[in-house]
């Protein structure tokens, strides 16, 4: 299995901080790399995938890069909204598997 | 709007069967393009992928559960379900049920998921 592991596992931020977090897979993924936001007791929301490509109605803040094990997602303004837990996932093959999560905080 | 429902047992007890339906409305569920599948997160705890469903039935299962799983489709009910075997408490999450739209692309629509315990 491929392993994902992000990090890092709690970010404290404010309101107009840039954030970034990172993910590394256990071997080479090519792109395929999606980032999920979830919310407390809601289900996971689809913000990136293919590594860097945005996902419609999801806000331009939001941005990914990487390709090959390591990759990044980025919100350039940190917005009260986006406090939550961010997960990374590959698709490259099965099984496929997330990051154990990133928790975004209010500092 | 594409929609997903899953519905099943509120309470299930160990050694038994988990058995719940994803009910999909506001799209063409039997699209060629759309795929379906299954995630579960335990309370507290990461994602875990359980598996997914495939047009003409072919699946792929999670290896730490393959034993234990199936997923299928009822085309004529806009629905696909998962079953789960020999469950025990280690099974306690909430289920997700997803659609994944073309190949080689991740879950785009979730449905809200449902918390199933399994206790005695």
């Amino acid at each position: 299995d491929i392993q994902m592991t992000q990090s890092p596992s709690t970010l404290s931020a404010s309101v107009g901080d840039r954030v970034t977090i990172s993910c590394r897979a256990s071997e080479s993924i090519s792109s395929w790399v999606a980032w999920f936001q979830q919310k407390p007791g809601k289900a996971p929301k689809l913000l990136i995938y293919k590594a860097s490509s945005l996902e419609t109605g999801v806000p331009s803040r939001f941005s990914g890069s990487g390709s090959g094990a390591e990759f990044t997602l980025t919100i350039s303004s940190l917005q009260p909204d986006d406090f939550a837990t961010y997960y990374c996932q590959q698709y490259n093959s099965f099984p496929w598997t997330f990051g154990q999560g990133t928790k975004v905080e209010i500092k | 709007q594409l929609q997903l429902q899953e519905s099943g047992p509120g309470l299930v007890k160990p050694s038994e069967t988990l058995s719940l339906t994803c009910t999909v409305s506001g799209g063409s569920f039997s699209s060629s393009s759309y795929y379906w599948g299954w995630i579960r997160q335990p309370p507290g705890k990461g994602l875990e992928w359980i598996g997914n469903i495939y047009n003409r039935g072919s699946t792929y299962y999670n290896p730490s559960l393959k034993s234990r799983v199936t997923i299928s489709v009822d085309t004529s009910k806009n629905q696909f379900s998962l079953n789960l075997s020999s469950l025990t408490a280690a099974d306690t999450a909430v289920y997700y049920c997803a659609r994944q739209y073309g190949s080689m692309t991740p879950f785009d629509y979730w449905g809200q998921g449902t918390l199933v315990p399994v206790s005695s």
